[in-house]
């Protein structure tokens, strides 16, 4: 089974700066999706960043920015230039691209992030 | 457009009793996933469903069922609460892509 660790509970970063959010999986399959959510206070998961495990180039959205290293099984996320909207629970997540169409993702524990003004 | 919608927002049961969570999927979408949020085991995928049949379906004890119509609206029932059931549910649906899903805000449920 695969497994999505996130080795970082808290994160805290100063308005306008870059902070990186760590996030490690364990599987033996070799094309899967990787994707973060952000979860606000408001409860509502927002997908922040997808990554098809078959692309070498690193997903980029705006400010947000992945490094994905798929050898070492690391996919982490880079905040540039944050904004206290950023604020908010951070999960990464796994789906496989061969469990019979299903689209089950396995969430990592989540980074609490603080944007300090 | 319009969201995921679940409905309710928050409930309050009893140990014993039984709930009916719902989820108003986008409008197109055809995939309906249920998940578990709790502050000790995190977020756990409870079932999926497709065009009216179960996709797949995790690791939870009989009494969480679920279904979808054929409008692609979604219910998932919880028979027998016990406390270990208080969590966040969140419903996501997805057009069946490559793009993940669109989550609700969830139903907070409280067994007391």
């Amino acid at each position: 089974a695969q497994t999505v660790t996130q080795s970082q509970p808290e994160m805290s970063v100063q308005e306008a700066e870059t902070v990186t959010l760590s996030c490690t999986y364990d599987t033996s399959e070799s094309d899967y999706y990787l994707f973060w959510y952000k979860q606000p206070p408001s409860r509502q998961m927002i997908l922040v960043i997808r990554q098809e495990a078959y692309k070498q180039q690193n997903a980029t959205e705006n400010r947000f920015s992945v490094n994905f290293q798929k050898a070492a099984k690391s996919f982490s996320l880079k905040i540039s230039d944050s904004q206290l909207g950023d604020a908010a629970m951070y999960f990464c997540a796994y789906r496989s691209a061969s469990q019979g169409g299903s689209e089950k993702l396995v969430f990592g524990k989540g980074t609490k992030l603080t944007v300090n003004p | 457009k319009a969201g995921v919608t679940q409905t309710p927002r928050y409930l309050i049961k009893t140990r014993g009793q039984q709930v009916t969570l719902s989820c108003s999927p986008i409008s197109g979408h055809r995939s309906v996933s249920w998940y578990q949020q709790t502050p000790g085991q995190g977020l756990q995928f409870l079932f999926e469903y497709f065009s009216e049949t179960q996709r797949n379906k995790g690791n939870f004890p009989g009494r969480f069922s679920g279904r979808q119509f054929s409008n692609s609206r979604s219910e998932m029932n919880v028979s027998t609460l016990e406390l270990g059931d208080s969590a966040l549910y969140l419903c996501a649906s997805s057009p069946y892509s490559v793009y993940g899903y669109t989550f609700g805000s969830g139903t907070r449920l409280t067994v007391v």
